[in-house]
């Protein structure tokens, strides 16, 4: 089946300026995953949606960072007032999240990302 | 707090040769899980393997392997006969599962593996 996707695949911005990254779930997985990539480094985590709980937003690193989930659809991630430091690679992951004998299990898939510029 | 240690930034191998990627992990969740993901030149993350902490056995896929120490906190990975298609970024990961740093993936800063004919 389909994997996740994002759009657009580019993003080149001028400082200040907002922008909107969009990723759209493996179908049927219940959770989904922001995380940032900045050159040659690890991936952070942002925020997470399981589905209609209140979203783990402990990642996002200003107020300037917002994301939207519907549903388990469609996962909107949203910088206001782009700066050059938010440059880099974001990336959305989505999981099947199950819970066993009180533990989880829940490996990401993990979509082509969104390289963003920001001039 | 959870940490994810990757001390070798680049590996440079002849192919066919082995080589083993090493990660380090700190943690005070009693249950959680560990990862490998393949990143490569196309950027787009590929999983790998996920092991939970009570599972200790190594487990072996073809050409990789993986070797799971508690006692160290060592998740390392061994890819035997290296290919240049094994040239990647490898991204070694922990979560927490419900009760800990919850199902987040804290990630290592990586290991560039170049392998070269």
């Amino acid at each position: 089946g389909a994997g996740v996707s994002q759009s657009p695949s580019n993003k080149v911005t001028e400082k200040g300026k907002d922008v909107e990254l969009r990723c759209d779930p493996i179908s049927g997985h219940t959770a989904l995953y922001w995380y940032r990539q900045r050159l040659g480094q690890g991936l952070e985590f942002l925020i997470y949606f399981q589905g209609n709980s209140a979203p783990d937003k402990s990642g996002l690193p200003s107020d300037r960072f917002s994301a939207e989930r519907t549903g388990e659809s469609v996962s909107t991630l949203t910088i206001q007032r782009t700066q050059q430091e938010d440059s880099a690679v974001y990336l959305c992951a989505s999981s099947l999240f199950s819970t066993s004998g009180g533990t989880s299990t829940d490996t990401q898939y993990f979509g082509p990302g969104t390289r963003l510029t920001v001039l | 707090a959870q940490k994810v240690t990757q001390a070798q930034t680049e590996i440079s191998v002849v192919e066919k040769e082995d080589v083993t990627l090493d990660c380090v992990y700190e943690t005070r969740d009693t249950t959680y899980y560990l990862f490998w993901y393949k990143q490569p030149p196309s950027g787009e993350l590929v999983f790998l393997i996920r092991r939970n902490s009570f599972d200790e056995q190594n487990e072996i896929s073809g050409r990789y392997s993986w070797n799971f120490q508690k006692s160290t906190s060592s998740f390392n990975f061994t890819i035997t006969a290296s290919q240049v298609v094994d040239s990647a970024v490898y991204f070694c990961a922990l979560s927490g599962g419900v009760t800990g740093g919850g199902n987040k993936l804290t990630f290592g800063t990586g290991t560039q593996l170049k392998v070269e004919l």
